[in-house]
């Protein structure tokens, strides 16, 4: 079974400019969730989709969007680039059951923004 | 709110060694606990996790308890290998927003050989 999977693995932009960045989930998983994670302020959630719905939501601005596909792959598009957006970028699927179950990590986008 | 306090690092023992990294939490309600490890360049992998009370999480050698009494998801392994080495994330999930994991800041573990 083909794991979670992140595309590109390594992007470098500028500020100002914007970004797309795409998870595609393990087959039958309806959820994708979205991670930042930064040295200063480690793992932060930044939403979640199920079943192209944006189910739930962190503390990020606007400039932050996702979107979520039929068939369960995920975008998540970041607008007017600061450096501080300068992370590794983790989505993670699941079946989107709740009460505990497993979320699988993909290997991350990084993401330099110069 | 709901958080996480794990041991802060690095922690550097030598192969063989007995490792614990404390973890406490604080939640609304009943949370799962979550061991998760991310090796060098890699996402992360779940390690271990419980889902409610007196649950005991094991996996690859490492073992935690859910103690509700102390609000605590200690992670232990008897006898450490090389292999490791990485950085071991606390976290825990609440029912009513269960896709959303929060974290704990990292623990950094070396082991010597």
């Amino acid at each position: 079974k083909a794991g979670v999977t992140q595309t590109p693995r390594y992007l470098i932009k500028t500020r100002g400019q914007q970004v797309t960045l795409s998870c595609s989930p393990i087959s039958g998983h309806r959820s994708v969730s979205w991670y930042q994670q930064t040295p200063g302020q480690g793992l932060q959630f930044l939403f979640e989709y199920f079943s192209e719905t944006q189910r739930n939501k962190g503390n990020f601005p606007g400039r932050f969007s996702g979107r979520q596909f039929s068939n369960s792959r995920s975008e998540m598009n970041v607008s007017t680039l600061e450096l501080g957006d300068s992370a590794l970028y983790l989505c993670a699927s699941s079946f989107g059951d709740g009460g505990g179950e497993t979320q699988y990590f993909g290997p991350g986008t990084r993401l330099l923004v110069l | 709110g709901d958080s996480v306090t794990q041991m802060e690092g690095p922690v550097t023992l030598s192969e063989e060694a007995f490792l614990t990294i404390n973890c406490t939490y604080t939640a609304t309600g009943y949370p799962s606990l979550f061991w998760y490890v991310q090796y060098p360049g890699e996402g992360l992998q779940l390690l271990l996790k419980a889902t409610k009370a007196d649950d005991k999480g094991s996996n690859k050698g490492f073992e935690a308890t859910y103690r509700k009494e102390t609000t605590s998801f200690h992670l232990e392994k008897g006898s450490v290998q090389v292999s490791d080495s990485a950085v071991y994330f606390c976290a825990l999930t609440v029912y009513s927003s269960a896709s959303k994991i929060i974290f704990g800041s990292g623990t950094r573990l070396s082991i010597r050989p």
